[in-house]
Parts: C-alpha cells; structure tokens; sequence
C-alpha cells in the first residue's frame, strides 16, 4: 500500500468545516483512498472512499486531486462528537488486502 | 443499521490464562479480521479470516493466537496463555469484498487486560 502523510493534529471551530489533508504521492492507478475515524477507544469508523473522483455521503466529501497524488476530508459543520483521530489510507480493493493504520491526525473540534 | 458486535467489553485475566474474544460480524459480510491496539499506539492488523480457513496473518499472530468460526454467526479469538504485553484493545471487523467497495467495519471492541 502507497504510504500517506497527515498532519499530527488539528483543530476546528463548531459549527465550521473541518478540512483534513492527506498526501499519498506514491498512490498507484488502482489504489483507492479511505478514510476512517476513531472516536476515543472504541473501533475505527468508516467514513468515506474514492478512487478519481470527488464523492460526498452523509457524513463527509472526499475531493482527490487530479493528479490524486493528495486528498482532503471535509466534514462540512463539525460537531464536537467530530472529534477524533482521522485516518487516510491508501489501500488496493478486495477483501484480502488489509489496510494499513498510521498515526492519523487528531482533530479537536471546539465550541 | 447492522453493526459488528462484540463481548466481552473489558475481560480482565491472570497472565497465562487463556482468553477467548467473541465476535459477531455482520450477517452477510464473509471476510473476518481481528486487530489489536495498544494504549497510545496505532490500531495493528492481526488476521483475516475467509471461507473458514486464515487468508492472511501478521507477524504479531504467533501460536500463542489462533481463530476460528465455530457457527454461522461467532468469529473468536483465542489466546492460549497471555502474557502481560497482550494488554490492548482487540477490534473485531468484517467485509463484503466488492469489486469497487469492500469496506470493513468494526465492532467495538473488547479491552484486554492482562495482570
């Protein structure tokens, strides 16, 4: 799997966009790009993926650039429930690959 | 919303024993997994679990760990003597490979403590 780069930590006003960045420069054609959450102790939280194009479900929007060498999480109106260590991960489809956990970045969202 | 579930939430054993960590995945999901977290570190993968045989396994999942599916609902996981460095959080997952999609969700964990 192509390795990502985040930031260590951020922070987000409530009620703001919260806009999470990720570099994965290394990023192959048929490589997506996830992104999980983990809210303090409990299990990592899908949250949204992509390949090329931008995607937006009810929780986030995924924009990949075109070169897709990065890729920014936005959480359109923070909560503070939205705080929570965030995860990229650039990993290939099919359930025998495993996706690969790093540091991710520890966004705080304040009131 | 289906969701994986786990048990127990904390189980607290004597170094050397034998845990065994319960899990549910979801109904019609058939790939397995078991990952473990240590307090302050990353979430680390220890096994996958397909058509009732290991697809694929860390180094960290020594002998000492095994898994199986005993019925069409439970995924366990069983470590045979614990030791102290067993300490963590273990989160079970599943997935439905998709050509384009084969998300894993995660149950929400059981927390070992090994004294």
């Amino acid at each position: 799997d192509a390795k990502t780069t985040q930031p260590t930590s951020m922070d987000c006003a409530e009620g703001r966009a919260a806009n999470l960045p990720c570099n994965h420069s290394t990023i192959s054609g048929n490589e997506y790009v996830y992104w999980y959450r983990q809210i303090h102790s409990q299990g990592p939280q899908y949250i949204i993926h992509g390949l090329k194009n931008n995607e937006t479900n009810e929780m986030a929007s995924l924009i990949i650039t075109e070169d897709r060498k990065s890729s920014t999480l936005i959480l359109p109106h923070a909560t503070l429930r939205d705080t929570a260590v965030y995860y990229c991960i650039v990993r290939l489809s099919g359930g025998s690959y495993i996706p690969t956990f790093g540091r991710g970045t520890s966004l705080i969202v304040h009131p | 919303e289906p969701e994986v579930t786990q048990t127990p939430s904390h189980q607290v054993t004597q170094m050397g024993q034998e845990v065994i960590l319960r899990c549910v995945p979801i109904s019609n999901h058939l790939y397995f997994y078991w990952y473990r977290q240590i307090l302050g570190q990353k979430v680390e993968f220890l096994v996958s679990f397909y058509n009732n045989e290991i697809s694929e396994k860390s180094e960290i999942f020594d002998d000492q760990f095994s898994v199986e599916r005993p019925d069409g609902s439970n995924f366990t996981l069983k470590i045979r003597s614990t030791k102290l460095e067993d300490s963590a959080m273990y989160f079970c997952a599943s997935s439905v490979p998709r050509p384009s999609t084969d998300t894993q969700y995660f149950g929400p964990g059981t927390r070992l403590t090994v004294l």
